[in-house]
């Protein structure tokens, strides 16, 4: 199973400023996405982050708010731009992996960014 | 929006088996049944996953009705640490695509 490693776990921010994620997995996976769960609330999948090539982003979010890069087959960034305080969310990374083999998969997620935007 | 229905929340005695549904009415022939859990300030961890027939891991078990319209995820002694909100979704298998989170069902082991 994949191992996914986020950072920050968790940070608070100031209202107009950015702060990025950084998401690194411990082997090659080609589908890398990022969630949000807000408070109280479910997740809610922002974008699926694609090596080589932009990202593609779900309704509701865009790529100058929730800019996303992917340079290697490990390593993703979510940066969440011009923050304010309904950003303040939990961010998380995930990854599909079809582990030993058959013809199904499954979704790792890591343990998610705290971010607080005051 | 989730293709399932599960109940807002759920309460188990510690020990007990905690029999947590799912409902799925309008599920295709292609898509599977997929279980997640997510304990408090963690990310969600996968459980069990199945398309027609009944599955056993060592977490749980899953049971599908014949029409597939429902599904039932088992855990048969419940402890405390099994305190979560426990994800119902259903997909096709292409790559980790549709993975739509509904509320879930928030299930508390008692004491």
């Amino acid at each position: 199973s994949a191992v996914i490693s986020q950072k920050p776990s968790r940070d608070i921010c100031q209202r107009g400023t950015s702060l990025t994620i950084q998401c690194q997995v411990d082997s090659q996976v080609t589908m890398m996405f990022w969630y949000r769960q807000q408070p109280g609330q479910s997740l809610t999948l922002i974008a699926t982050a694609n090596q080589g090539s932009e990202a593609t982003y779900e309704s509701g979010f865009v790529i100058d708010k929730f800019p996303i890069s992917r340079p290697n087959l490990t390593f993703s960034t979510l940066t969440v731009s011009n923050m304010s305080p309904e950003d303040s969310s939990i961010y998380l990374c995930s990854v599909w992996d079809r582990g030993g083999g058959g013809n199904t998969g499954e979704l790792f997620f890591g343990e998610g960014s705290r971010l607080t935007v005051l | 929006d989730a293709k399932t229905t599960q109940p807002t929340s759920m309460d188990c005695a510690e020990g007990r088996a905690a029999n947590l549904p799912c409902n799925h009415s309008t599920i295709s022939g292609n898509e599977y049944v997929y279980w997640y859990r997510q304990i408090h300030s963690q990310g969600p961890q996968y459980i069990i996953h199945g398309l027609k027939n009944n599955e056993t891991n060592e977490m749980a078990s899953l049971i599908i009705t014949e029409d597939r319209k429902s599904s039932t995820l088992i855990l048969p002694h419940a402890t405390l640490r099994d305190t979560a909100v426990y994800y119902c979704i259903v997909r096709v298998d292409n790559y980790g695509q549709n993975f739509v989170f509904g509320p879930g069902t928030r299930l508390s082991v008692l004491p």
